[in-house]
């Protein structure tokens, strides 16, 4: 079945440093790869959504790289804050079933002051 | 405010209770879901409804029962429940089901069941 492999599972740095998450996926018709933050005992968030069409999308300090052929995406955040320490799920869709999304495992980052 | 809103926030319940969740949403969408979040284990989808449809189950178990009476109102029922459905119940909505529309959660209902 469709399937989201995400790694890390847990990411350590010192603040100011980038931190990297990459996801790959199995089904080839996936066109839409959302990244959601999630903090301690809070409601997951979109952060950043990138479609197929586009193999790049940044929004200030973090970023999206899609591979559609390597069938994988990656998130990168630069110069990290404390702020930015939380949970980072990836996610994938195909088609007409934008809704219908697969989700990694998380990454639990952490920032260190 | 959230623009999904899930009640209760907290609840625990015997195997043999039968409860409800609802999810309400303020931000017009068409499209509503509900997802598990279980520790060390990626979210997973429930069920789908577009236009108070259901377009999606997940093969989820007969325990569990959706309603969705209009597009900004979703309830899962819950009946004779499992130690092992103990978890983060989490409701979201989007524009629609099409492509690429973004989610928005709740806070979600932490299920614990005894």
């Amino acid at each position: 079945g469709e399937n989201v492999e995400q790694h890390p599972s847990t990411l350590s740095v010192q603040e100011g440093d980038s931190a990297v998450i990459k996801c790959t996926y199995s089904d080839s018709a996936s066109n839409y790869f959302p990244w959601y933050k999630q903090e301690l005992g809070k409601r997951p968030q979109l952060i950043i959504d990138i479609r197929s069409n586009v193999g790049e999308k940044k929004d200030q300090r973090i970023a999206v790289t899609l591979n559609k052929t390597a069938k994988h995406f990656s998130l990168h955040i630069t110069e990290t804050q404390p702020e930015d320490s939380a949970v980072y799920f990836c996610a994938a869709s195909r088609g007409n079933q934008g809704g219908k999304l697969i989700f990694g495992q998380g990454t639990e980052l952490s920032v260190k002051p | 405010e959230t623009g999904v809103t899930q009640t209760p926030r907290h609840l625990v319940m015997g195997m043999t209770n039968k409860k409800s969740l609802k999810c309400e949403q303020h931000l017009g969408h068409n499209a509503m879901y509900w997802y598990k979040q279980s520790a060390k284990k990626p979210l997973e989808l429930m069920f789908v409804y577009n236009f108070k449809e259901q377009t999606e189950n997940n093969s989820v178990p007969s325990r569990f029962s959706p309603e969705c009476p209009n597009s900004s109102h979703l309830f899962l029922h819950l009946h004779t429940l499992q130690p092992e459905d103990s978890a983060l119940y989490l409701c979201a909505s989007s524009q629609d089901t099409g492509r690429g529309s973004p989610l928005h959660f709740g806070n979600g209902t932490r299920l614990t069941v005894t």
